[in-house]
């Protein structure tokens, strides 16, 4: 059983779309990180997270603790916003969901 | 520093060389994390150090991986005798001890030839 749950795996959306990716975690955490990986290149942290929500720019991740969820969502996507996507919780160590490909094709 | 930074960002090198990671956390982060991420895998624990306390290894590979850090500070990651599965990104984050906060560094991409 995996501790942290993402979805979707793989997402391919138009430039200019509304994109959302969720994460489900099962364990008791005291904060959540999004994590962002492009092609080749290494992890950014793009939020951390212990309760409601914060935008930077386009994205925007919000997370629900009673429900334990959390969204990330990016809004007039563009195609240097293709990269894998990660969630991150940090429990008694820090549990990764696999992570959601996205590409946004122009 | 203003982040966590890791050293090299990209390293190459020959099965069966030795090579050396760095990480420098965040100043005063008590707690640090070594994962490492293969291609097409999540990412995965290897190590986590926490003040003075004895680290916890139970997320490295093999015994030709060690991890020290030194002063409560740098963290060395080594591996020996690197194998072509032993390339992927190896990632550090650090956190204080007492706080929610934490950080990420950029990574290291290890390629073994």
């Amino acid at each position: 059983k995996n501790e942290v749950e993402q979805s979707p795996q793989n997402l391919t959306a138009q430039e200019g779309e509304f994109i959302t990716i969720n994460c489900s975690y099962s364990v008791g955490i005291s904060a959540l990180h999004w994590l962002q990986q492009h092609p080749g290149g290494g992890i950014v942290s793009l939020f951390m997270l212990s309760s409601g929500k914060k935008k930077h720019g386009r994205l925007i991740a919000t997370i629900n603790i009673q429900e334990k969820h959390s969204s990330l969502h990016i809004t007039a996507s563009h195609p240097r916003d293709s990269a894998v996507y990660i969630c991150a919780v940090l429990g008694n160590q820090f549990y990764f969901g696999t992570g959601t490909s996205l590409t946004v094709i122009p | 520093g203003a982040g966590v930074s890791q050293s090299p960002s990209n390293k190459v090198t020959e099965k069966g060389k030795d090579v050396e990671l760095r990480c420098d956390p965040i100043s005063g982060h008590t707690a640090l994390y070594w994962y490492r991420q293969s291609l097409g895998q999540g990412l995965e624990f290897l190590i986590y150090f926490q003040g003075n306390s004895a680290p916890d290894k139970s997320g490295l590979p093999s015994d030709r991986f060690s991890a020290e850090r030194t002063g409560g500070s740098v963290s060395t990651l080594t591996i020996q005798r690197t194998q072509q599965e032993d390339s992927a990104v190896y990632l550090c984050a650090s956190r204080f001890q007492a706080t929610t906060e934490a950080f990420f560094g950029q990574g290291t991409r290890l390629t073994v030839v």
